[in-house]
C-alpha cells in the first residue's frame, strides 16, 4: 500500500494564481482533511471530508475549496493564492472520524507539499 | 475554544529517560494524542489517551491526568533517531464544534 500521497511535493505560486494540491489514499477510509503548518504554529483544519460527497470547513478554510468525489481522492483548490498561503499542507486519512468520540481516530499522514507564494 | 501547551525545545542525552509535557484547556475534553515528527517529514501516530493514566507502547510512554489538564509522553532509551517534534493534540469542544486542536510541538534534540 502506498498509504497517503500528495503532489505536487514542492511549487511556488504568484499572488491570484490559482492551484490544485492533490491528495490520495489507497487504506479505503472514510475520513480525510487538509491541514496547514506554519512555523510556531501548530496543524490546523482547513477542511475535512467524512465520506465520499460530503465536506466540512475546518477551523481556517478560507480561501480554500475542496470536494470529495471518491473515497480515495481529496483536491484541495486554492482559489486566488495570497503569501499568507505560504505554508507547509499535509492531507490526512484516517478509518474513524478523529473529531469524535469511540475511538482513536488515528491519522495517517500524507508527506505534505510545501507551497511558496510570491 | 481550546488551548494547548508544550515546550518549544528540549535536549537530552543517548540512553537517557525524557518526558515531553502537555498542558490544555478545552470544553468537553474527549481524546489526547502524541504524534512524531521527524524535520521535513509527516508526522507519525505514536500514542492515544482518553482516560486517566499510563499507556505503554514499547519505549515510548503516554499519561493523562483529565482532572489536571495535563499529560506527559515518557521517552526510554533514548535513541538518536528520536530527535524529532513530538506534536500534542487534544479532541474536544461542545457537541456540534467538536475539533482536534494541535500544541505547536516540542523539538527534541538527543546528543550522544
Amino acid at each position: 500500500n502506498a498509504g497517503v500521497t500528495q503532489t505536487p511535493k514542492f511549487q511556488v505560486l504568484k499572488t491570484g494564481q490559482s492551484m490544485t494540491l492533490q491528495c490520495a489514499q489507497d487504506m479505503n477510509h472514510e475520513y480525510m482533511s487538509w491541514y496547514r503548518q506554519d512555523p510556531g504554529m501548530g496543524l490546523r483544519l482547513i477542511h475535512y471530508s467524512v465520506g465520499a460527497g460530503i465536506t466540512d470547513q475546518g477551523e481556517v478554510p478560507n480561501g480554500y475549496n475542496v470536494s470529495r468525489s471518491t473515497t480515495e481522492d481529496f483536491p484541495l483548490r486554492l482559489l486566488s493564492a495570497a503569501p499568507s498561503q505560504t505554508s507547509v499542507y499535509f492531507c490526512a486519512s484516517s478509518y474513524s472520524n478523529p473529531l469524535l468520540a469511540g475511538g482513536p481516530g488515528e491519522q495517517y499522514f500524507g508527506p505534505g507539499t510545501r507551497l511558496t507564494v510570491t | 475554544g481550546q488551548n494547548i501547551d508544550q515546550p518549544t525545545e528540549m535536549t537530552a542525552t543517548e540512553g537517557a529517560i525524557v518526558q515531553i509535557n502537555c498542558t490544555y484547556q478545552t470544553s468537553g475534553f474527549n481524546g489526547l494524542f502524541w504524534y512524531q515528527q521527524h524535520a521535513g517529514e509527516a508526522p507519525t501516530f505514536l500514542s492515544y489517551n482518553v482516560l486517566d493514566g499510563l499507556e505503554e507502547k514499547g519505549r515510548f510512554s503516554s499519561f493523562l491526568s483529565r482532572s489536571k489538564g495535563y499529560s506527559y509522553l515518557l521517552l526510554k532509551e533514548l535513541q538518536m533517531k528520536d530527535s524529532a517534534s513530538y506534536l500534542c493534540a487534544v479532541r474536544g469542544g461542545d457537541t456540534g464544534r467538536r475539533a482536534l486542536t494541535f500544541g505547536s510541538g516540542t523539538r527534541l534534540q538527543v546528543q550522544p
